[in-house]
C-alpha cells in the first residue's frame, strides 16, 4: 500500500508570493491533516479535511488555507509568504479520523522564503 | 489540549532496554496516550497507543500508571535506528489533532 505522498518536496519561494502545496493520502484514508514545523514552535496543528470539509482548525493566520477533494486528496495554500513561514510542512492521513485512529504522515515539503 | 511533560533528551546503549517517561496530570477520561516518534529527515510516525491498560506491539510497550497521571515508553532492545524524538501527545476521542509537545530526544549509543 502507498504511503501519504507530498508534492514538492522541496519549494523556495520570496516573500508576497503564494504557494501551493499538495498532499494524496493512502487509498481509503477520508481524513487529511496538516502541520507545520519549525526549529522554534516545533509541530504544529494547521488543520484538518474531512469529507471535503475542514472539521479542525488550529492557531494560524487567515493567510493559511486548504481545501479538499472529493478523491481525499488535499492541497494547502499560503498566501503572502512571510519569512517566518519557512517550515517543514507535514500532510497525515487515517481512516475515518477518530480518537484513536492511526496517523500517518507524509516526508514533508520543505519551503524557504526568501 | 492537556499537557504532557517529558524530558528533552536521554541516551542508551544499543541493544539494552530503553524507558522514556511522560507525565501528564491534567489528563482526562476520555484522553488516549499516543507516542509517536519522529526519524531524522522523516515525519513522525505512530509508534503506540493506550487508554488505561497497558499495551504491547511490535515495536514497543506502553505501561500506564493507575492513576493514568503518567506513562513510560518501553523499547526493549533499542538499535541504532531508534534514535529519534519521542513524542507523548494527549488525545481525546474523535478529535483528529495531534498536539506535539517538545518531546524526546532518544540517542543510542553504538
Amino acid at each position: 500500500k502507498a504511503g501519504v505522498t507530498q508534492t514538492p518536496r522541496y519549494l523556495i519561494k520570496t516573500r508576497g508570493q503564494q504557494v501551493t502545496l499538495s498532499c494524496s493520502p493512502i487509498s481509503g484514508h477520508r481524513s487529511v491533516s496538516w502541520y507545520q514545523q519549525t526549529p522554534g514552535q516545533g509541530l504544529q496543528f494547521l488543520f484538518e479535511y474531512f469529507s471535503e470539509t475542514q472539521r479542525n482548525k488550529g492557531n494560524f493566520p487567515g493567510r493559511f488555507s486548504g481545501r479538499q477533494f472529493s478523491n481525499s486528496r488535499s492541497e494547502m495554500n499560503v498566501s503572502t509568504l512571510e519569512l517566518g513561514d519557512s517550515a517543514l510542512y507535514l500532510c497525515a492521513s487515517s481512516w475515518s479520523g477518530g480518537g484513536t485512529d492511526t496517523q500517518y504522515f507524509g516526508p514533508g515539503t520543505r519551503l524557504t522564503v526568501l | 489540549d492537556a499537557k504532557t511533560t517529558q524530558p528533552n533528551s536521554m541516551e542508551s546503549n544499543e541493544e539494552e532496554p530503553v524507558h522514556l517517561p511522560c507525565n501528564h496530570s491534567t489528563i482526562s477520561g476520555t484522553d488516549y496516550i499516543h507516542w509517536y516518534r519522529q526519524l531524522p529527515s522523516q515525519g513522525p510516525e505512530y509508534v503506540i497507543h493506550g487508554l488505561t491498560s497497558n499495551v504491547n506491539n511490535r515495536m514497543a510497550s506502553l505501561a500506564i500508571a493507575e492513576d493514568r497521571k503518567s506513562s513510560t515508553l518501553i523499547l526493549h532492545r533499542a538499535t541504532l535506528r531508534d534514535a529519534a524524538v519521542y513524542y507523548c501527545i494527549l488525545r481525546s476521542f474523535g478529535n483528529e489533532k495531534l498536539t506535539f509537545g517538545t518531546g524526546t530526544r532518544l540517542t543510542i549509543i553504538p
